[in-house]
């Protein structure tokens, strides 16, 4: 009952080192999601996608970019880290109908740039 | 656009009281409307949502929350606090007909014994 799953967990990056956050879903979800969460900002949307191979930018795009290869899979990428970029990010999926879907949340990575 | 308002980003009860978390909404059609709870080092997990029909919505852990649309809100309600409920709670909406949710700012519930 894997529903919704990020990896890494935990990760340390420099200044300037890129890396990939990895979200796989396993309920056949259109859409998916990445947020980050910060201390009194809530949860703010980065990207999106709507299904296979689209993506669209959300409220905090700047400096991530994302991809949706695979229906099951949404990455997001970190060219070049920054400090601004520590957080706790949440990949997210949801149905693609328009019924009130629930959105189904990971269980969160802690990214640190050092 | 939307937005998302949650009165208090803490809120202190004893255990036993009643527990009422406040969120209000902005928009110019009633969206779908949700709450979620964190506990620490997790996802956001589902507690309740309203869609359509019956303005009162039950959810998990005996928590409750009524939309109402002429004051745009959806506030969470539980009679009696317990321990376990000590968290934080998201409330988020979403447009009819498109699949993307705002959150507010969230309010960490502390229980005291």
């Amino acid at each position: 009952n894997a529903g919704v799953t990020q990896t890494p967990k935990f990760r340390v990056l420099k200044t300037g080192q890129s890396m990939t956050l990895l979200c796989a879903q396993d309920m056949n979800h259109e859409y998916m999601y990445w947020y980050r969460q910060d201390p009194g900002m809530g949860l703010r949307l980065i990207h999106y996608s709507v299904g296979e191979g689209t993506t669209a930018k959300g409220e905090v795009p700047d400096g991530y970019n994302v991809s949706r290869l695979k229906k099951q899979n949404f990455l997001l990428g970190l060219e070049s880290a920054a400090p601004s970029q520590t957080s706790v990010y949440f990949c997210a999926s949801s149905y693609g109908t328009a019924s009130g879907n629930t959105i189904y949340f990971g269980e969160g990575s802690w990214l640190t740039v050092v | 656009a939307q937005s998302v308002t949650q009165l208090g980003s803490h809120v202190s009860v004893s255990e036993g009281a009643l527990v009422l978390l406040r969120c209000n909404y902005s928009s110019s059609v009633p969206p779908y409307l949700f709450w979620y709870v964190q506990y620490p080092n997790q996802g956001l997990q589902l507690l309740l949502k309203y869609t359509t029909g019956a303005t009162l919505v039950k959810g998990i852990n005996g928590f409750e929350a009524e939309f109402k649309k002429s004051e745009t809100s959806f506030h969470l309600t539980k009679p009696s606090a317990h321990m376990s409920d000590a968290a934080e709670y998201f409330c988020a909406v979403s447009p009819y007909n498109f699949n993307k949710f705002y959150f507010g700012s969230g309010t960490k519930l502390n229980v005291k014994p």
